[in-house]
C-alpha cells in the first residue's frame, strides 16, 4: 500500500539545523510531488513547501526562503526537508505529504522537532 | 498571498446533527479548495479535494460545495467518530495556505 514513513524525532539547540526524511512506498516515487507542513503545539497547519520529484523544482512558503531546502534521492524514494537556524517557535511536528490534485493525500506519520537550548 | 478565513473556530453539535463549516478565500481559487480531518496526534486526513470530490474511502455524510472564494464542508449526521478539528486548504498558482481550523465539540 502507499506509505510515506518518516525518520525519528529529533532534539535540536537553537541555532542548528534539522533534516528530516520521508520514505515512499507503493507507488512511482516521480509520480507525485512532495510537500512539507508542520504544525506547532496547539496551533493550526502551516504549508512548508513542495519539491517536483520529476525535476527537483521547488516552491517555498515566503516565511521560510533561505532557511529551508528540499531536497530529493530518487534512488532511494525519499524526500528530505532541511531547516537551519532553527528558533524556538520551529518546535513542531513536520509531515510530508504527497500532493495530488491541489491537496494531499496521503501522509507521513509526522516527526517531531524540538528546538531547546 | 491568498489567506483562507474558515468559520467557526469552534463549534459545539449533538451526534446526528447537519454541520457546516464555511472557508473564505482572500481571492478567487477557483474549485482548487481541500478539506481535512485531524485527530490529536494523528496526520490529517484528506476529506475532500477539488471543493466537492469525495476521497475514495470517505463517508457519504461528508460534502463539499462553492467556488471562488467561498466554499462549505457539510456533515449532514455528525457521527461520534467525525469529533475532531477540520481544516480548509488553498492550492492556487503552486502555493498552499491552510485555513485556521475549526474544532467540532460534544455539545
Amino acid at each position: 500500500q502507499v506509505q510515506l514513513v518518516q525518520s525519528g524525532g529529533e532534539v535540536k539547540k537553537p541555532g542548528a539545523s534539522v533534516k528530516v526524511s520521508c520514505k515512499v512506498s507503493g507507488y512511482l516515487f516521480t509520480d507525485y510531488s512532495i510537500a512539507w507542513v508542520r504544525q506547532a503545539p496547539g496551533q493550526g497547519l502551516e504549508w512548508m513547501g513542495w519539491i517536483r520529484t520529476h525535476n527537483g523544482k521547488t516552491n517555498y512558503a515566503q516565511k521560510l526562503q533561505g532557511r529551508v531546502t528540499m531536497t530529493t534521492d530518487t534512488s532511494m524514494s525519499t524526500a528530505y526537508m532541511e531547516l537551519r537556524t532553527l528558533k524556538s517557535d520551529d518546535t513542531a511536528v513536520y509531515y510530508c505529504a504527497r500532493l495530488e490534485m491541489g491537496a494531499f493525500d496521503v501522509w507521513g506519520q509526522g516527526t517531531t522537532v524540538t528546538v531547546s537550548s | 498571498d491568498i489567506q483562507m478565513t474558515q468559520s467557526p473556530s469552534t463549534l459545539s453539535a449533538s451526534v446526528g446533527d447537519r454541520v457546516t463549516i464555511t472557508c473564505r478565500a482572500s481571492q478567487s481559487i477557483s474549485s482548487w479548495l481541500a478539506w481535512y480531518q485531524q485527530k490529536p496526534g494523528i496526520a490529517p486526513k484528506l476529506l475532500i479535494y477539488k471543493s466537492s470530490s469525495l476521497q475514495s474511502g470517505v463517508p457519504s455524510r461528508f460534502s463539499g460545495s462553492g467556488a471562488g472564494t467561498e466554499f462549505i464542508l457539510t456533515i449532514t449526521s455528525l457521527q461520534p467518530d467525525d469529533f475532531a478539528t477540520y481544516y480548509c486548504q488553498q492550492y492556487n498558482s503552486s502555493l498552499v495556505t491552510f485555513g485556521g481550523g475549526t474544532k467540532v465539540e460534544i455539545k
